[in-house]
């Protein structure tokens, strides 16, 4: 079974621009979660989607969004750029069922703004 | 709180044992997780505890949780250099769905 997929795996913006970041789940999996990590803040939760609805969502501004697709891809954007969003992007596919509802990383996007 | 610390680096020999710790704040947590990052990759999940078990083994892999002492450790036995990478524990609590909270996690550098 194919894992996680994101497209692009390297972005690079400038400051005042706008961005999508896209997820592929693994087939059958109908949860997607984004994050972001940086080295000073570490992990952080953006938000969790399923089946197409936000179920949860992080501390992060409204410059960050996010939508899911019928077929469980996922695609996260954030408009207005600042040099802090420099990051990698990482999403995560689960079963989300009740229980250990196990996530499955991507290999990330890496987004530089300059 | 939300809050999961680790110690920020550990080093070994090959053939050792490593013991990778970490501490939780929130009594709420149901799931523990141990996750693998390997420069320039994704998060690799290796194992996860429910919040009511002690010990869980899968192969080289130890999981130990002292719930009453919110403390979760994993010993890797028979270290490689391949086990090289950061490692980070994450909880995740009732009532908040896919939302992972991860420590800072800890760099384990394997010398040969």
């Amino acid at each position: 079974k194919a894992g996680v997929t994101q497209t692009p795996r390297y972005l690079i913006k400038t400051r005042g621009q706008q961005v999508t970041l896209s997820c592929s789940p693994i087939s059958g999996h109908r949860s997607v979660s984004w994050y972001q990590q940086t080295p000073g803040q570490g992990l952080q939760f953006l938000f969790e989607y399923f089946s197409e609805t936000q179920r949860n969502k992080g501390n992060f501004p409204g410059r960050f969004s996010g939508r899911q697709f019928s077929n469980s891809r996922s695609e996260m954007n954030v408009s207005t750029l600042e040099l802090g969003d420099s990051a990698l992007y990482l999403c995560a596919s689960s079963l989300r069922t009740s229980g250990s509802n196990e996530q499955y990383f991507g290999p990330g996007t890496r987004l530089t703004v300059t | 709180g939300e809050d999961v610390e680790q110690s920020l680096f550990l080093s070994v020999r090959e053939g050792d044992s490593s013991v990778i710790n970490c501490t939780y704040t929130d009594s709420s947590s149901t799931y523990l997780y141990w996750y693998k990052q390997e420069p320039g990759a994704g998060l690799q999940l290796l194992t996860y505890i429910f919040s009511n078990m002690d010990m869980k083994q899968d192969q080289r892999l130890t999981v130990l949780l002292n719930k009453k002492d919110k403390h979760l450790s994993l010993r890797i036995a028979d270290t490689q250099t391949g086990d090289s990478a950061i490692y980070f524990c994450a909880e995740s609590m009732r009532n908040q769905g896919g939302k992972l909270i991860f420590g800072q996690g800890t760099e384990l550098s394997v010398k040969p």
